[in-house]
């Protein structure tokens, strides 16, 4: 079955570091993957997705970016930080172009 | 864009209660997904659903694609049933995407 790994559980960041965080899958290839983040009180908001490598497709005009440099990683990226930016980031991955989602256990981000 | 509105936001019931959670949607959708997210963070895909009814247990998922709808329900509740539970509405092929509601917080008590 697929896995979503997803590093580290918890992050506190001052205001204008940079951010990377990484999520990798285990047990399928050529997964759709994507970035969600959930502030609090609100919803899960679609962030990234990549349909394959080097394929990034941006939903939200934002402070961060994402890489995808192989078929199983999949990397979020800040180079200066916001408050705005705190957040639940959520990795998630769909084996063989499927519909269904399976989630990583997410990063706490904090940023101060 | 599709807006997904979940009913009711919050939810307390007691232990062996039936539970029921609403979802409504505005635009045509590929499928329905119910998702538990527990008080750590994780989310849990329980359900994907385009058409009728999906049981898992003690879970029920039903849609009504013409009505722009769908029900969670649980049965015989528990308090390890106490989560988050989020509807999101998909479209897409390869580009398949979601939209997700804000959830619902359901507490069942002892």
């Amino acid at each position: 079955s697929q896995t979503i790994h997803q590093w580290p559980a918890t992050l506190v960041q001052p205001v204008g570091s940079p951010l990377s965080l990484e999520c990798t899958v285990e047990g399928t290839s050529n997964p759709n993957l994507y970035w969600y983040r959930q502030a609090a009180g609100r919803g899960l908001q679609l962030l990234f997705y990549s349909v394959g490598i080097g394929q990034i497709s941006s939903e939200v005009p934002q402070n961060l970016s994402a890489s995808r440099p192989q078929d199983r990683q999949f990397i979020l990226s800040s180079k200066k930080l916001l408050l705005s930016d705190s957040g639940f980031y959520l990795c998630a991955g769909a084996r063989d172009r499927g519909r269904e989602q399976y989630f990583g256990p997410g990063t706490r981000l904090t940023v101060t | 864009k599709n807006e997904v509105e979940q009913s009711p936001q919050n939810l307390t019931a007691q232990e062996g209660e039936f539970i029921t959670i609403n979802c409504s949607y505005s635009v045509g959708i590929s499928a329905l997904h119910w998702l538990q997210q527990h008080p750590g963070g994780g989310i849990v895909s329980l359900f994907m659903l385009s058409s009728g009814k999906k049981k898992h247990g003690r879970l029920i998922a039903t849609i009504n694609i013409q009505e722009k709808h769908s029900s969670l329900h649980i049965t015989a509740s528990h308090p390890r049933d106490s989560a988050v539970y989020i509807c999101a509405v998909g479209n897409g092929g390869s580009n398949y995407k979601l939209t997700f509601g804000k959830g619902t917080l359901l507490t069942v008590n002892p």
